[in-house]
């Protein structure tokens, strides 16, 4: 069975820094790697998709990498801003009818 | 992207008294839709696969006749939490993923708040 493990649970920068979230997930047949935003209170915003014979996807300040290999997969922010503050969150399909199995999240404050 | 509606956003009932959520698809037809529930400062948990046109697969320690589930259209499934009680009080979130699309991606609701008093 699928478990994504996200790391760290937390993290707070300063503003105008870059950073990296980290996702790992143990069944590395996953069929492809979703990252979302969850504000508080509200339901999700899918980031990025990064099919399983894909490496890494980008838009805006936001890229994603896929490491099926070793079972990781990175969402690298740049040049943060407040507005980016949420949890982001990180899922996968074992198959294109499965549903999505999330890790905890992690928890992104950017201070101004 | 796709669009997944939910509905209500908020609901306070009562204890004993049903809910119902509805998770629409407003511009695509989903062949799957999957129901989650989202404690305080936790993950998603997946509660329910939802399949238009048959029963709804539920996950292990989820009660099926407390959270009835109704996929009676392409574009419309339902979760009727009956016989609410105070810790069914959650954000439950529904997510579709598009008939025709290769790719598998989910699109997500905005969730609904249920607070039961």
């Amino acid at each position: 069975k699928q478990e994504v493990t996200q790391i760290p649970a937390a993290l707070s920068v300063p503003e105008g820094e870059n950073l990296v979230l980290n996702c790992s997930f143990t069944d590395s047949a996953i069929y492809n790697l979703q990252w979302f935003r969850q504000d508080p209170g509200k339901g999700l915003t899918s980031l990025l998709l990064i099919q399983s014979s894909q490496r890494e996807q980008t838009s805006g300040r936001l890229n994603a990498s896929l490491d099926k290999s070793s079972g990781r997969s990175t969402l690298y922010i740049a040049a943060s801003q407040p507005g980016d503050s949420a949890t982001y969150l990180c899922a996968g399909p074992n198959s294109g009818n499965t549903p999505l199995v999330f890790g905890k999240g992690t928890r992104l404050s950017v201070i101004a | 992207g796709a669009v997944v509606s939910q509905h209500p956003s908020r609901v306070i009932c009562k204890s004993g008294t049903s809910v119902k959520i509805e998770c629409r698809s407003l511009d695509f037809q989903a062949t799957t839709m999957f129901w989650y529930r989202q404690f305080p400062k936790q993950s998603l948990m997946l509660m329910a696969t939802s399949n238009e046109g048959s029963k709804a697969t539920y996950e292990q320690g989820v009660e099926k006749d407390k959270f009835l589930i109704n996929h009676a259209s392409l574009t419309l499934s339902t979760l009727t939490v009956t016989s609410a009680h105070p810790e069914d009080s959650s954000f439950y979130i529904c997510s579709a993923r598009e008939k025709m699309a290769g790719s598998g991606e989910l699109f997500f609701g905005e969730g609904s708040r249920l607070t039961v008093l």
